[in-house]
């Protein structure tokens, strides 16, 4: 079966320092999105696309926070600086554009700890 | 899109039906229900979704009331593979829309 991939599982950093993020949706999905959950509290959508083309950027914090989608594929998050708050679980999710009522399919996320 | 409230654990022996209930008073003519649930340090898990009729799959039943304005999740037979917490969401298909998760439901499954 077809799964989102995302790399790294675990990121570690220290404030200031810069991160990225990879996610490799399931073959054909044009919408790829980008949650974030902090612990005790469900996803929080940050970034969508539709093959390239943002669909949905208003809760991204966009001083610090980045994201792209070049070829429509693949998609990196990036944060820079990274601060102690932005320690959190981001996951990546992606669903097809055809079906009307897609589910969405999550990825296993990326634990992301900043000290 | 409208907002949900679930009870935020509930417990339940294995084997026997877990019962999730969500409240969606303010929900639209046009938005469905969707269940995800998600097991610990996993992504979440679409499970079903429904509009007004109940709906069926192999992972579980969804019971919308006519009025629509409350919904239950039923798992069967729980297994421990089945405790996580579980997201009730109201929207409007389409891959434009966007989940809104709440806090869930934790759901232990004992022995």
């Amino acid at each position: 079966e077809a799964e989102v991939a995302q790399s790294p599982r675990y990121k570690i950093t220290e404030k200031s320092q810069a991160v990225a993020f990879w996610c490799d949706p399931i073959s054909g999905h044009a919408t790829l999105y980008w949650y974030r959950q902090i612990l005790g509290q469900g996803p929080e959508l940050l970034v969508q696309f539709q093959d390239e083309s943002v669909v949905d950027d208003s809760q991204l914090p966009k001083d610090r926070f980045s994201a792209e989608r070049l070829k429509g594929v693949d998609s990196t998050l990036k944060i820079q600086p990274a601060e102690l708050g932005d320690s959190a679980m981001y996951l990546c999710a992606s669903s097809p554009a055809i079906r009307a009522k897609a589910e969405q399919f999550f990825g296993p996320g990326t634990r992301l700890t900043v000290l | 899109d409208a907002k949900t409230t679930q009870p935020p654990s509930m417990d339940c022996a294995e084997g026997r039906a877990a019962n999730l209930p969500c409240n969606h008073s303010t929900i639209s003519g046009n938005e469905y229900v969707y269940w995800y649930r998600q097991i610990h340090s996993q992504g979440p898990q679409y499970i079903i979704h429904g509009l007004k009729n109940n709906e069926t799959n192999e992972m579980a039943s969804l019971i919308i009331t006519e009025d629509r304005k409350s919904s239950t999740l039923i798992l069967p037979h729980a297994t421990l593979r089945d405790t996580a917490v579980y997201y009730c969401i109201v929207r409007v298909p389409g891959t434009a829309s966007k989940l809104t998760f709440g806090t869930g439901t934790r759901l232990q499954v004992t022995l």
